[in-house]
This record gives C-alpha cells, structure tokens and sequence, in this order.
C-alpha cells in the first residue's frame, strides 16, 4: 500500500460546479497534513494545510478524518482558475535523521474546470 | 519575506556529462534544504536534505551527490549523468512542517 495515494483523475468540472478530493495515507501515527498546488510545469505551492477540526479558505474547505486515515479537500464554485494539479502531502509523524521533517507527497489529482 | 531561487532553469546534458544545480534562500538563517525530483507522471521523491552547512543526508542511493557549502545555499551534482537523471528538480526550505518550493529545474538528459 502507498504511503499517501489519490485519485489521479482527471477530473473535468464546468465552471462553477463543486468538486472533491479524498487522499488516504497509510501512518496512523501521522502529524500534520497539507493540500498543494501544482500548475504545469511549475513548483508545487502550498494551498492549505489541514487542522483536526476543518478548515475553510474561501472557496477551499480541508477536512480531517484521522479514525478512516484520509484527508479531503473541497472546492466551491469552481474557477477555470483552479485547474491544476493537488498533491495531498503528509508528515508521516517521523523526523529524518539529524533533523528537518520528512514530508511524503501523493502522486496528485488533476483538475479540469472547463466553460 | 523568505524567496527561493533556482538556476539554471532548463538545461538539455548529453548521457555521462556532468551536473551542477544550484539553490539559493533568502530571508531566512540555518534553513533545512531539501532537493526532490519529480519524475514525468510521478510523484515528488526526495532525494537530499541538510540541517546545516556541510551536512548532507541521502534518502536514495544515486549518482547523484549534495553540497552545502553556505548556509543559504545548496547544490546538487552528479560525475555522470545516466538517462533516468533526466526529470524536474526542486530545491525546498521549510519552517516547523511546511515546506516552500523553488522554481525548479528541468533536466533533460539525452
């Protein structure tokens, strides 16, 4: 079993539609969790990260659910905008040696919103 | 505000030629680097990190190697370049968990 795996889509949207992500990781011992964004051809940039209780940015909603092992992120009234690719990323709840914190990336879900 | 800088940003190497990437951070001191490559269709592999100068960690045996000669600058080499080098090539700094990304490098090697 991957360590973090989703969907890698795509998934094609009109515009204005909702759409969601699911992400399920392997560690039940993990601590923190992140949605980033990757356009094509470019740097992965953090989107949001994850809180136990839920959290909303705008259009964006990530939830928790640490019983199942999965994270998901919501996207309201989708923009032509948003189309890219969303990496689900988690810290396995261990450190690397010496220091730092080793973060483990799922292959993403690629987004389409079309007119 | 901390920025990430990576060069050059595309670079074309003939099979057993060698390699130097370079990754510079700004706004920030004793920042943990990493180096990831993203390989076409997958995801992001780490391949180095360094908690400071002169200390490198490998995730994956490689012909790949990492320098870190100043604090706000970390390097990313290889003797000879095989074909599966070829791919994008991201330099991370990070504060307590999250990490922030430089533009990359894309290497294509033939």
């Amino acid at each position: 079993r991957k360590e973090v795996e989703q969907d890698p889509g795509p998934f094609n949207v009109p515009e204005g539609a909702t759409v969601a992500f699911n992400c399920t990781y392997s560690n039940s011992a993990s601590q923190s969790f992140f949605w980033y964004r990757q356009d094509c051809r470019k740097e992965p940039k953090l989107l949001m990260s994850v809180y136990s209780s839920g959290n909303e940015d705008g259009r964006f909603t990530a939830q928790l659910n640490r019983a199942s092992q999965y994270i998901s992120l919501l996207i309201r009234d989708s923009k032509l905008s948003d189309s890219a690719t969303y990496l689900c990323v988690v810290n396995m709840g261990y450190g690397l040696t010496g220091g730092g914190n080793k973060l483990t990336f799922g292959t993403g879900t690629q987004l389409k919103v079309e007119l | 505000s901390q920025t990430i800088h990576q060069w050059p940003a595309t670079l074309v190497q003939p099979v057993g030629s060698p390699l130097s990437l370079e990754c510079t951070v700004e706004g920030t001191s004793n920042p943990n680097l990493y180096w990831y490559r993203q390989a076409a269709g997958r995801g992001l592999q780490l391949l180095f990190y360094s908690v400071g100068i002169g200390q490198i960690s490998s995730e994956v045996p490689q012909n790949l190697s990492a320098s870190r000669p100043q604090d706000r600058q970390f390097i990313l080499s290889s003797k000879k370049l095989l074909l599966s080098d070829s791919g994008f090539y991201l330099c991370a700094w990070t504060t307590s968990f999250e990490q922030f990304f430089g533009p990359g490098t894309r290497l294509t090697v033939l």
